[in-house]
């Protein structure tokens, strides 16, 4: 595709829910990026995949918290048991170089909402 | 941990009028990046900058690296209503993939 793109735009759940929020990186770019963007807040780093492998998951908050990349493109970022503090936008990026210059092009991220 | 301050958080000004928005840090980021974003969409990229001092231009939108590489500004002459929204500035490091994001100066442009 044109961009990144992430479905669903919207999610709405209930405390203690399962959630999976998915990613379609730019064709042919290697790196890919999750982001936590709370309301009045810049997005918060959770976890970048360079190919299959997560490379860094420091960001993510705890175990409930998981992704993975089984092919090397298409993303999925799993939340068990939400909590109402998981409510946020979640923002997926994908670059061509997984150093600090390359440019990270987002997709328009998935509102989740936990009630 | 790095951390990124940007300040104003909020600035409401005059189409035609110009602003200045800052990004300051007290670590050193191999290179900064530059964001707009608006309202249900991404932050899309404005420009990048690497070398101390360096100044780029987009446009009405001048763009300066910090000679110590920890702070940067973005300046707007004759702003616009088509200006308003989310700049978001970002570090990134050499070895790292990802960037550590300020919070924002949300702009409105009143015509």
């Amino acid at each position: 595709g044109a961009g990144v793109s992430q479905t669903p735009s919207n999610k709405v759940t209930e405390k203690g829910k399962y959630v999976e929020l998915r990613c379609d990186p730019i064709s042919g770019h290697t790196a890919l990026y999750w982001y936590r963007q709370s309301l009045g807040q810049g997005p918060e780093f959770l976890i970048y995949f360079q190919g299959t492998g997560a490379a860094d998951d420091s960001g993510l908050p705890n175990d409930r918290f998981f992704a993975v990349r089984p092919e090397g493109s298409v993303s999925t970022l799993k939340i068990q048991r939400t909590e109402r503090g998981d409510s946020a936008v979640y923002l997926c990026a994908s670059s061509l170089s997984p150093t600090g210059t390359g440019t990270q092009y987002f997709g328009p991220g998935t509102r989740l909402l936990v009630l | 941990t790095q951390l990124l301050e940007q300040s104003p958080q909020f600035l409401s000004i005059q189409e035609g009028e110009n602003l200045t928005v800052y990004c300051n840090s007290s670590s050193v980021f191999s290179s900064l990046q530059w964001y707009r974003q608006e309202p249900g969409e991404g932050p899309v990229l404005l420009v990048t900058v690497v070398t101390g001092g360096e100044v780029k231009k987009l446009k009405r939108l001048t763009f300066q690296f910090g000679d110590a590489r920890k702070d940067s500004s973005l300046h707007i002459t004759a702003a616009q209503p088509g200006d308003t929204g989310l700049y978001l500035c970002a570090g990134g490091s050499t070895n790292a993939g990802k960037s550590t994001f300020g919070d924002g100066t949300t702009l409105t442009v009143k015509p």
